[in-house]
């Protein structure tokens, strides 16, 4: 199947700071790529839709200030969350593919102290 | 009502028994059918699509979907201690890339 990439795996920060998250589609080509918030033991919860040259679709709820995204090329989307406080601390996943199949990147887990 | 639903599990099952996994939804719009399996800590991993009511075999898995009962089953044979993770069924549409997940099933397989 096709790779989705995503870095860092990992990263701690201290409130207040911003974080930066790639998301990399290695094999083809994607328009439209969507992030992801997911809590311990919870679904996935659809945080918003990016898109290659235009502004993201955020969902209800969803803060566009706070989790900014900028869909750059075909293969890169990065979700930057603003004055990250402790209650951002979560789990981070970017997908991409078509409508009938869409590949996971492996995760991005965010901590913030 | 949820537009997908799905049983949390836990679901136990020793190795080697047959699971079935299952989904039902209310919205006849979804055209597109796809099971995940979360490893802990981990990103989805594809392991089925489909976007036809029947039967899709790949190795020990069966992906099957009734449209008419709005109800769609994953089937792992043979099960192992490996497939012992979270799975998800995610529905699509025409008419958006979105995809409406399931809230998953914990599985375990014991040895």
């Amino acid at each position: 199947g096709a790779v989705v990439s995503q870095h860092p795996s990992w990263v701690i920060c201290k409130s207040g700071t911003s974080v930066k998250i790639e998301c990399r589609s290695l094999d083809f080509q994607a328009t439209t790529m969507f992030w992801y918030r997911q809590f311990p033991k919870q679904s996935l919860m659809l945080m918003a839709t990016s898109n290659e040259g235009s502004k993201a679709t955020y969902e209800q709820g969803v803060e566009k200030d706070k989790f900014l995204i900028n869909h750059a090329s075909l293969t890169l989307s990065t979700l930057t969350v603003t004055s990250a406080h402790p209650e951002d601390s979560s789990f981070y996943i970017c997908s991409a593919g078509t409508r009938e199949t869409q590949y996971f990147g492996p995760g991005t887990r965010l901590l913030v102290l | 009502q949820k537009e997908v639903e799905q049983d949390p599990g836990p679901l136990s099952v020793p190795e080697g028994a047959i699971v079935s996994l299952n989904c039902t939804y209310s919205n006849s719009a979804f055209q597109y059918f796809m099971w995940y399996r979360q490893y802990s800590r981990k990103g989805p991993e594809l392991l089925m699509y489909t976007y036809s009511s029947g039967n899709k075999e790949d190795g020990r898995f069966t992906a099957q979907v009734d449209k008419s009962s709005k109800y769609i089953s994953l089937f792992i044979r043979d099960s192992q201690p490996s497939d012992s993770a979270t799975y998800l069924c995610a529905l699509g549409m025409d008419s958006s890339y979105k995809l409406i997940f399931g809230s998953g099933t914990r599985l375990l397989v014991r040895p």
